[in-house]
């Protein structure tokens, strides 16, 4: 079976572009979440959806920061303007279920974006 | 107070030989769940083994073992017959039951293989 997919693997921008992250999410999987990892900071939950509604937005750092699911397979994170602080791998995950602390709670990692705003 | 302390930055294994990283979490839930993960030099995020607070028998995946230690709030990560691509960035996770959505990760562990 497919795992979670992300596209683009890399992306080098110039700061005030547009960027969008994409995310298709294993099939079955019920919860979507995106993820910011950089050095200072680690991994940090930035949004999560339970079919395809947002659930908990409060990772999001500001406006410029918005996602997207308009189908079960499918998802988008998107940065307009982008600015170098920016700068991090991003992931995509999923989850069957979310919520019980159970096995079945094991969220699935796409192989991330790293994003470069230059 | 950190839900999760990862303690190791870094540790040096010899090939073939086992390793424990440790991991300690803080939680007055009953019900939670701890996983490890395992992210090389690559990037992605591999899940590799998972331990309910209510599972009797500590957790194995292969050459992973979990070593849960409940009274003292740990999950170690045992990693026996250590292989070179064994080497990268290990991370200790707690989800738990009836607090908060989120899924508390450590800072990890950076595991180097030595030939």
């Amino acid at each position: 079976d497919a795992g979670v997919i992300q596209s683009p693997r890399h992306e080098v921008t110039e700061m005030g572009q547009e960027v969008t992250l994409r995310c298709k999410p294993i099939s079955g999987h019920d919860y979507l979440f995106w993820y910011r990892q950089t050095m200072m900071r680690g991994l940090e939950l930035l949004i999560y959806f339970n079919n395809n509604v947002p659930i908990d937005d409060s990772g999001m750092p500001e406006d410029r920061f918005s996602a997207k699911m308009p189908n079960a397979s499918f998802s988008t994170l998107k940065i307009q303007p982008s600015e170098p602080r920016d700068s991090a791998v991003y992931f995509c995950a999923s989850s069957l279920i979310w919520g019980t602390s159970g096995r079945s709670d094991t969220q699935y990692f796409g192989p991330g974006t790293r994003l470069t705003v230059l | 107070a950190q839900k999760i302390t990862q303690t190791q930055p870094g540790m040096f294994v010899q090939e073939k030989e086992a390793v424990t990283l440790d991991c300690t979490y803080d939680t007055s839930d009953p019900s939670y769940g701890l996983f490890w993960y395992k992210q090389p030099s690559s990037g992605e995020m591999i899940f590799l083994i998972y331990q309910g607070s209510y599972d009797q028998q500590n957790a194995t995946e292969g050459r992973y073992s979990l070593n849960f230690q409940k009274a003292r709030k740990s999950a170690n990560l045992v990693i026996s017959a250590s292989q070179l691509g064994d080497s990268a960035m290990y991370f200790c996770a707690m989800r738990e039951a009836n607090t908060g959505n989120q899924f508390y990760f450590g800072t990890g562990t950076s595991l180097t293989v030595i030939p």
